[in-house]
């Protein structure tokens, strides 16, 4: 079956300007979670989010939102970008939220802040 | 809140050596999962540990969790240039994936 697929891939922003990022789930996976991977801070959980719901989310500035759909399909946005924002987001699926899920990651986009 | 320490940072290694990468945390761990990030590629799951003291294997691949659940550590045998790349441990605390700092190897031929 298909696996995570994150769109776009690559894309380049200017300060201040707000970015889009979309993730879909493998077929049957209710849960999405989102991490920001950058050299400096590795990988650093964003949110997760759960039948249309944010169950969790990390020390992120509020900037820094999603939302999933009934598809379970999530977009999450990064709004005032600034050139810290640079980084390669990573969207993950699991089957469920009970218990400690196994990740399935997407390529990621890969962001970056001119 | 929870910090995950992963050492060594780096390690270089010939291939057919042995690598071994340690995974500390400040509190108790309920379980912890190991993945591994090819370069330019995206994290894979590898496995879970749930059991203290618990041990499994997965080929060259030796993973321990151990006895107080605080730390974890990965042994490769023999490694090979398929090696290559970084490896995290993620404990999972309080409903989310907590990625420790990682270890980046690599694997000269």
């Amino acid at each position: 079956k298909a696996g995570v697929t994150q769109t776009p891939r690559y894309l380049i922003k200017t300060r201040g300007q707000q970015v889009t990022l979309s993730c879909s789930p493998i077929s049957g996976h209710r849960s999405v979670s989102w991490y920001q991977q950058t050299p400096g801070q590795g990988l650093q959980f964003l949110f997760e989010y759960f039948s249309e719901t944010q169950r969790n989310k990390g020390n992120f500035p509020g900037r820094f939102s999603g939302r999933q759909f009934s598809n379970s399909r999530s977009e999450m946005n990064v709004s005032t970008l600034e050139l810290g924002d640079s980084a390669l987001y990573l969207c993950a699926s699991s089957p469920r939220r009970t218990g400690a899920n196994v990740l399935t990651f997407g390529a990621g986009s890969r962001l970056t802040v001119l | 809140g929870q910090q995950v320490m992963q050492i060594p940072q780096y390690q270089h290694v010939q291939e057919g050596e042995d690598f071994t990468t340690y995974c500390n945390s400040s509190t108790t761990l309920s379980n912890i999962q190991w993945y591994k990030q090819r370069p330019g590629g995206h994290p894979v799951f590898l496995i879970q540990l749930v059991k203290s003291g618990e041990v499994k294997k997965q080929k060259r691949l030796t993973f321990q969790f151990g006895e107080a659940k605080k730390n974890s550590s990965l042994h490769i045998t023999a490694t090979q240039t398929t090696d290559v790349g970084t490896y995290f441990c993620a404990p999972y605390n309080t409903d989310k994936l907590i990625f420790g700092t990682g270890t980046r190897l690599q694997v000269f031929p």
